[in-house]
């Protein structure tokens, strides 16, 4: 089945510094990636929304120069959390779709961010 | 807009017992509806899904069953497991194509020996 690997699965960095986290799609060509925010004990929050080739569709309460989306090809988009605080703590998880209409979305296994 | 309303955890049961997780919908025209689960540490896995009114979604024992008349979509197992303990995600999808997922809160389930 497809798969969407995420990396890294944990990272701990220091306040002030930038994460990149990366999305791939690795059988099937990723026309939509979503990126999504969870806070302990709470659902999924969709930060983002970013088709290949195009810039990122952010929500609302998203600041978009804090959360750098790119999606460069068909199979990897990425996520850069810049200058991270504390409250940037959180766990971040992809998924993707081919874009066809009801075509299936498939999730990363989310990446555990720590900022200290 | 499109919302899902799922019953607060934790569900605290006793191995073999019957699991029932409330969820329900409000969305504009006909969603689809699914159920995701998550491990403590890992991502979301794809439980069950239904396309339409009176679908039934299966797998592991699990299944749902697509009302649209009330709007729900309970989750039910006959006999839970201790390895059945993770967080259960209500979820819709406009059946525009592009959209993504709209999730509930989440039920955390605790399944003891």
């Amino acid at each position: 089945g497809a798969v969407v690997s995420q990396h890294p699965s944990r990272v701990i960095c220091k306040s002030g510094t930038s994460v990149k986290i990366e999305c791939r799609s690795l059988d099937f060509q990723a026309t939509t990636m979503f990126w999504y925010r969870q806070f302990p004990k709470q659902s999924l929050m969709l930060m983002a929304t970013s088709n290949e080739g195009s810039k990122a569709t952010y929500e609302q309460g998203v600041e978009k120069d804090k959360f750098l989306i790119n999606h460069a090809s068909l199979t990897l988009s990425t996520l850069t959390v810049t200058s991270a605080h504390p409250e940037d703590s959180s766990f971040y998880i992809c998924s993707a779709t081919t874009g066809a209409p009801n075509s299936p979305l498939h999730f990363g296994n989310g990446t555990r961010l720590t900022v200290t | 807009g499109n919302s899902v309303t799922q019953m607060e955890g934790p569900v605290t049961l006793s191995e073999e017992a019957f699991l029932t997780i409330n969820c329900t919908y409000t969305a504009t025209g006909y969603p689809s509806l699914f159920w995701y689960v998550q491990y403590p540490g890992e991502g979301l896995q794809l439980l069950l899904k239904a396309t339409k009114a009176d679908d039934k979604g299966s797998n592991k024992g699990f299944e749902a069953t697509y009302r649209k008349e009330t709007t729900s979509f309970h989750l039910e197992k006959g006999s839970v497991q201790v390895s059945d303990s993770a967080v259960y995600f209500c979820a819709l999808r406009s059946n525009s194509g592009y959209s993504t997922l709209t999730f509930g809160k989440g039920t955390m389930l605790l399944v003891s020996p």
